[in-house]
């Protein structure tokens, strides 16, 4: 696509329920990266991908997070047992390669998730 | 580790001002060095980078220069519009220590441009 896609872009969900957030990343993009964004925070990584496989899962804040992606193309961040400290937006971002490597990173709009 | 430090604002400027707003940062290795744009309800979007000592990054009339030796990358606009009201932040990636794919983020500064 034109852009990383993310979905929903709203979430509202009650304490105690899981959620998945979906990703699309630009197409041919083979790296891809989840953050999360709250106040107070900043920016914080939480993983990344590189194909299929995730080497750097360090910034995932507890085993309640996971995340996964298929077909080197779409990607799931997935939260179990929603807490209030939970809020927050997600971003998912993309590119061609390592950041390291000079390419850009794309990032989408984010899912704003709110847990009540 | 490494890290990012800029001004958290709010900076509110009137329209034609000169903006600066600073960022120093830490790191390991010798990073790569960038400015993200977050305009209301959109996503972040890169606004220039800079990858080695002395390069100067621009895009749409901002520049920011990178000092290794202030260990610096200040962003600057000579003069600033209202459609420039949006957060930027400064982020860096590092080359050493196997971590590049990752950015480090500032906490972001909110500039309103008044009309």
């Amino acid at each position: 696509g034109a852009g990383v896609s993310q979905s929903p872009s709203n979430k509202v969900t009650e304490k105690g329920k899981d959620v998945e957030l979906r990703c699309d990343p630009i197409s041919g993009h083979t790296a891809l990266y989840w953050y999360r964004q709250s106040l107070g925070q900043g920016l914080e990584f939480l993983i990344y991908f590189q194909g299929n496989s995730a080497p750097d899962k360090s910034g995932l804040p507890s085993d309640r997070f996971s995340a996964e992606r298929t077909g080197g193309s779409v990607s799931t961040l997935t939260i179990q047992r929603t807490q209030q400290e939970d809020s927050a937006v997600y971003l998912c971002a993309s590119s061609l390669g390592r950041s390291g490597s000079g390419n850009t990173i794309y990032f989408g709009e984010g899912s704003w998730l709110t847990v009540v | 580790g490494d890290s990012v430090t800029q001004m958290e604002g709010p900076v509110t400027l009137s329209e034609e001002a000169f903006l600066t707003i600073n960022c120093t940062y830490t790191a390991t290795g010798y990073p790569s060095l960038f400015w993200y744009v977050q305009y209301p309800g959109e996503g972040l979007q890169l606004l220039l980078k800079a990858t080695k000592a002395d390069d100067k990054g621009s895009n749409k009339g901002f520049e920011a220069t990178y000092r290794k030796e202030t260990t610096s990358f200040h962003l600057e606009k000579g003069s600033v519009q209202v459609s420039d009201s949006a957060v930027y932040f400064c982020a860096l990636s590092d080359w050493s220590g196997g971590s590049n794919y990752k950015l480090t983020f500032g906490k972001g500064t909110l500039l309103t441009v008044n009309p």
